[in-house]
């Protein structure tokens, strides 16, 4: 089945120790996103990359970085994470401005 | 950012009730989601909405896409107890690749 794969589904990381989170998609859409979702809020975008264009929110932390190496595969980058980051990181993908498809998500914890 | 305000915020029901959330906007959209978040797993995608008045079913919800363009209704009806979960509106402007999320309705339902 063509899905959002998102690896590992719980990473646990100690403050200030960078941290790599990555999604994968079989479902060959040009769009790809990261999210970061606390305690029952809503999904808050960090960015995305339509294509190989990176889009930055303007309230994203520099803290937080993204690659995208080819359609499959991001990457999100947290340099020097801290207690406030733990949350749950959501990838998700679309074709073009179509509906979004979400990853299982990974859930950080930072010791 | 846009805002979108979703409600009601929760709801406690009885198994069997029917049940209605929305979400408004003071912006207008070109697109409507609608998607339930159970607790540690990424949203999934239950109804898209592309045209004013539109009004679209998956199995027991229904979801209709405001006439003014501003809001969004789901209904499920006859609720069972894994209908539990969140439930997420996202709106989306005309030409913007990203969805703005409503705020969530945590719906409970009573065996």
């Amino acid at each position: 089945d063509a899905m959002v794969i998102q690896n590992p589904r719980y990473q646990v990381t100690q403050f200030g120790k960078p941290v790599t989170l990555s999604c994968s998609q079989t479902l060959n859409h040009n769009v790809m996103y990261w999210y970061q979702q606390k305690s029952s809020q809503a999904p808050k975008l960090l960015f995305h990359y339509y294509d190989k264009d990176f889009n930055n929110e303007a309230d994203t932390p520099d803290n937080f970085q993204s690659r995208r190496p080819n359609t499959s595969f991001c990457f999100l980058d947290i340099r020097s994470p801290g207690l406030g980051d733990a949350a749950m990181y959501l990838c998700a993908t679309s074709r073009d401005r179509n509906e979004q498809f979400f990853g299982p998500g990974t859930r950080l914890t930072v010791l | 950012g846009q805002q979108l305000n979703q409600s009601p915020q929760s709801m406690f029901i009885q198994e069997g009730e029917d049940v209605s959330m929305n979400c408004t906007s003071s912006s207008i959209f070109n697109t409507w989601l609608w998607y339930k978040q159970d607790p540690g797993e990424g949203p999934v995608l239950l109804i898209a909405l592309y045209k004013a008045g539109e009004l679209t079913s998956n199995g027991r919800l229904t979801a209709q896409f405001g006439t003014t363009r501003k809001d969004s209704f789901l209904n499920i009806s006859a609720s069972i107890p894994s209908d539990v979960g969140i439930y997420f509106c996202a709106g989306q402007l005309y030409n913007f690749n990203k969805f703005y999320f409503g705020s969530g309705t945590k719906l409970n339902v009573k065996p």
